[in-house]
């Protein structure tokens, strides 16, 4: 079946470190991928997205490639921020399926 | 707003009580569907509606939740007998039929039965 995993939290950076979070899925056919954020006390919401294999999605200076090879979908961002505090989610959405598949989400704590 | 809304936001309730949320999707979203985010634990997928056609319930824990969707707008989910591994937090989404089908979250129903 469907599945995404993800990195185990909490991930603790300094202000201005560099940040990975590591998602793999597993899925039959070619899957749409996505990165949602959830902020502290409210909703998650989309951060980014690819839909075929080598795309980038990118957002607030997040980048993720589609990589096919590796069945991967990492997060990153060259400089994190207070403010980027939140619980992040790794998440697919197999070809012509209407249930997104969520991983089990990486809290990321920002120090200044 | 355009949102998606949910109510209430906080409820504590007793054991074996009934409770009931509500979610209010984004206007003209086909699509609807329930999570449970428990402390410390990813999104647990309930129920989703799609226009007209039946549920997919495959992810109701057990016979004490139900879940309907009136008019293909407002969905209320309801848990009978509450107990108190039924405290997490209830979240709501909507989404048009699009291939990419993205999802817009409602900031969610804590629920917390003592």
């Amino acid at each position: 079946g469907n599945s995404v995993t993800q990195m185990e939290g909490p991930v603790t950076l300094s202000e201005e470190a560099f940040l990975t979070i590591n998602c793999t899925y597993t899925a039959t056919g070619y899957p749409s991928l996505f990165w949602y954020v959830q902020y502290p006390g409210e909703g998650l919401q989309l951060l980014l997205k690819a839909t075929k294999a080598d795309d980038k999605g990118s957002n607030k200076g997040f980048e993720a490639t589609y990589r096919k090879e590796t069945t991967s979908f990492h997060l990153e961002k060259g400089s994190v921020q207070v403010s980027d505090s939140a619980v992040y989610f790794c998440a697919l959405l197999n070809t012509g399926g209407f249930k997104t598949i969520f991983g089990a989400g990486t809290r990321l704590f920002v120090k200044a | 707003g355009a949102g998606v809304s949910q109510s209430p936001s906080n409820k504590v309730t007793e054991k074996g009580k009934d409770v009931e949320l509500r979610c209010d999707p984004i206007s003209g979203h086909t699509a609807l569907y329930w999570y449970r985010q428990s402390l410390g634990q990813g999104l647990e997928f309930l129920i989703y509606f799609q226009g007209n056609s039946a549920p997919d319930k495959s992810g109701l824990p057990s016979d004490r939740f139900s879940a309907e969707r009136t008019g293909g707008s407002v969905s209320t989910l309801t848990i009978q007998r509450t107990q108190q591994e039924d405290s997490a937090v209830y979240l709501c989404a909507s989404s048009l039929l699009t291939r990419n089908n993205e999802q817009f979250f409602g900031p969610g129903t804590r629920l917390t039965v003592l």
